[in-house]
C-alpha cells in the first residue's frame, strides 16, 4: 500500500530536549515536505526537499532542521524544542511531475512543556 | 506569492442539506487548486484537484468544485451531506513546478441530525 508514515504519532516532551520525528514514504517520490498545523492558520510549510541531499526552507523554518540522506526518509529534527513548537506536524511526499499531488502522513501531535 | 482565503471558519449544516465551502486564492498565473479533508484525529485526504481544462471538477465522496478565474474562487460543493462529512476542509493553491502548497485556514463543518 502506498503510504507516508510518521513516528511517533504523539509526543510530549520538555523544553530543550532534542527530538526527531521520522517520516518515510514507499512511493519512490523525489519531493518531501514538512508542515505544521495550528488552529486558525491552516498548514504552513517548514522545510522541503526536492531530492536526496537537497533541502530548502519553507515559510516557518526557525527552530527546525531536516536531512535527506535517503530518498524514502525525511526526518524533522528539533534541536531545542520550545513551547511555541507545540503543534500538529504533517509530512508529505509527491513526484516531480507538474500534476503530481502530495500525499500526507497521518500527523504527529507534539506537545512541548 | 500565492495565498488562500477561506472566509468561513465554521459552518453548520443539517444532514441531507446542501453544502458550499468558499475558497478564494491569490496567484499571478494559472493556479493549481486542491481541496483536502481532515476528519477528527486523521491526516489530510485529497478530495479533488484542478490543474487545467474543465472548470467543474468532480472528486471523491460526492464532492465537486468549480474554478472561476474571474472571481479567483474555487468553491467546494456537495448536494446532500452525510453525518460522516463532519470534518475540517482545507483549500490549497500550488504553483506547479515549485510544488509548494499554500493552505487556507480551514473551514470546520458540523452536521446536525
Amino acid at each position: 500500500e502506498a503510504q507516508v508514515t510518521q513516528n511517533p504519532r504523539y509526543l510530549i516532551t520538555v523544553t530543550g530536549k532534542k527530538l526527531t520525528v521520522t517520516c518515510s514514504q514507499n512511493m519512490n517520490h523525489e519531493y518531501m515536505s514538512w508542515y505544521r498545523q495550528d488552529p486558525g492558520l491552516g498548514l504552513r510549510q517548514i522545510y522541503y526537499s526536492m531530492n536526496v541531499e537537497v533541502t530548502d526552507k519553507g515559510d516557518v523554518p526557525e527552530g527546525y532542521k531536516v536531512s535527506r540522506k535517503e530518498k524514502r526518509n525525511f526526518p524533522l529534527i528539533l534541536e531545542s524544542p520550545s513551547p511555541n513548537q507545540t503543534s500538529l506536524y504533517f509530512c508529505a511526499s509527491s513526484g516531480l511531475g507538474s500534476t503530481d499531488t502530495q500525499y500526507f502522513g497521518p500527523g504527529t501531535r507534539l506537545t512541548v512543556l | 506569492a500565492q495565498s488562500v482565503t477561506q472566509p468561513d471558519i465554521h459552518i453548520t449544516v443539517s444532514e441531507g442539506a446542501s453544502l458550499e465551502l468558499r475558497c478564494n486564492y491569490s496567484y499571478g498565473a494559472t493556479p493549481y487548486l486542491f481541496w483536502y479533508v481532515q476528519s477528527p484525529g486523521q491526516g489530510l485526504q485529497l478530495l479533488l484537484k484542478y490543474f487545467s481544462g474543465d472548470t467543474l471538477v468532480q472528486g471523491i465522496k460526492g464532492f465537486e468544485a468549480e474554478f472561476k478565474r474571474s472571481q479567483s474562487s474555487f468553491n467546494l460543493r456537495k448536494p446532500s451531506v452525510h453525518w460522516s462529512d463532519a470534518a475540517e476542509y482545507f483549500c490549497a493553491v500550488g504553483a506547479g513546478n515549485d510544488y509548494k502548497l499554500s493552505f487556507g485556514a480551514g473551514t470546520t463543518v458540523t452536521v446536525r441530525a
